[in-house]
C-alpha cells in the first residue's frame, strides 16, 4: 500500500517559535490532510487540499499542497501552548472508475512546547 | 464538539465478552468507516461503508464484525476479543466515499480495554 514519509517525529520548541512539519510519498495523491489529535480525542481536521500548488491558511495554520502531488509541509507561526499535541498528515487516493480507500496516513509529529 | 458521536467512550470486557461500540453522525453523511489506533500510531483503516454498504475490509479478524443499520448508524460488535485488541476504536464519516473533496470527519473514539 501507499506509504507517508513524515517529518520531524517529535518536536520541541519554545512557545513563540513557528513550526514546520511535512509529509512525503513516493505515491501521488488527489488530496490532503492536515490533523491534529490531542490525548483522549479523535484527529481533528486543520487543512484539507484539494489541488497541487494549492497555498492554504488556518488562522496560524498554512498549508501547502506540492506541485508533483507528492508532498505536503504544514507550518504554525508564533506558537502557543494549546498547540501541544500529535499532527497527523493524511492523503487520499481516487481510483480512476471512481472510490477510494480510506485515507493514508503519516506516523504523526508529537508537538512539545516549552514554556 | 465533534459532529460524529462515540459510545461509550471507555470500555473493559474480559474475552469471552459480546459488547458493541456506536456510533452516529448526523451531517448526512454516506461513508462511514472504522479505524483502530494505538497509542501514538496513527489510526489505521478497518471497514468502509459506503452507502450502508460495507465496501471494504481490510482483513480485519471476524471477531469484529461492522453492521450500519442506517445511513446516520455505524456499529462494531466485538466478540471473544484479545488483549492486543485494546486500542482506541474511531469512527468516521465523511459526505461520500468517491470525491476527492470530502474529508473525513472523526469521532472522539472509544477507549476499549481488553482484559
Amino acid at each position: 500500500g501507499q506509504q507517508l514519509n513524515q517529518s520531524p517525529q517529535s518536536m520541541f520548541i519554545q512557545e513563540g517559535e513557528d513550526v514546520s512539519m511535512n509529509c512525503t510519498s513516493s505515491s501521488i495523491f488527489n488530496t490532503w490532510l492536515w490533523y491534529k489529535q490531542d490525548p483522549g480525542e479523535g484527529p481533528v481536521l486543520l487543512i484539507a487540499l484539494y489541488k497541487a500548488g494549492e497555498l492554504t491558511s488556518n488562522g496560524r495554520l498554512t498549508a501547502q499542497f506540492g506541485i508533483t502531488r507528492k508532498d505536503s509541509f504544514l507550518n504554525i507561526s508564533a506558537s502557543i501552548p494549546s498547540d501541544v499535541g500529535i499532527y497527523f498528515c493524511a492523503g487520499l487516493i481516487m481510483y480512476s472508475g471512481g472510490g477510494a480507500d480510506g485515507l493514508t496516513f503519516g506516523k504523526g509529529t508529537h508537538l512539545i512546547i516549552q514554556p | 464538539d465533534t459532529e460524529v458521536t462515540q459510545t461509550p467512550k471507555h470500555l473493559v470486557m474480559g474475552m469471552t465478552n459480546k459488547k458493541s461500540l456506536k456510533c452516529e453522525q448526523h451531517m448526512g453523511h454516506r461513508a462511514m468507516y472504522w479505524y483502530k489506533q494505538k497509542a501514538k500510531k496513527p489510526p489505521e483503516l478497518m471497514f468502509v461503508y459506503s452507502y450502508e454498504k460495507l465496501s471494504i475490509n481490510e482483513s480485519v479478524p471476524s471477531r469484529f464484525s461492522p453492521e450500519c443499520p442506517n445511513s446516520s448508524l455505524l456499529n462494531l460488535h466485538l466478540h471473544a476479543l484479545q488483549p492486543e485488541d485494546s486500542a482506541l476504536y474511531l469512527c468516521a464519516s465523511s459526505q461520500t466515499p468517491d470525491t476527492y473533496n470530502s474529508p473525513l470527519h472523526f469521532g472522539n473514539g472509544t477507549r476499549l480495554t481488553v482484559t
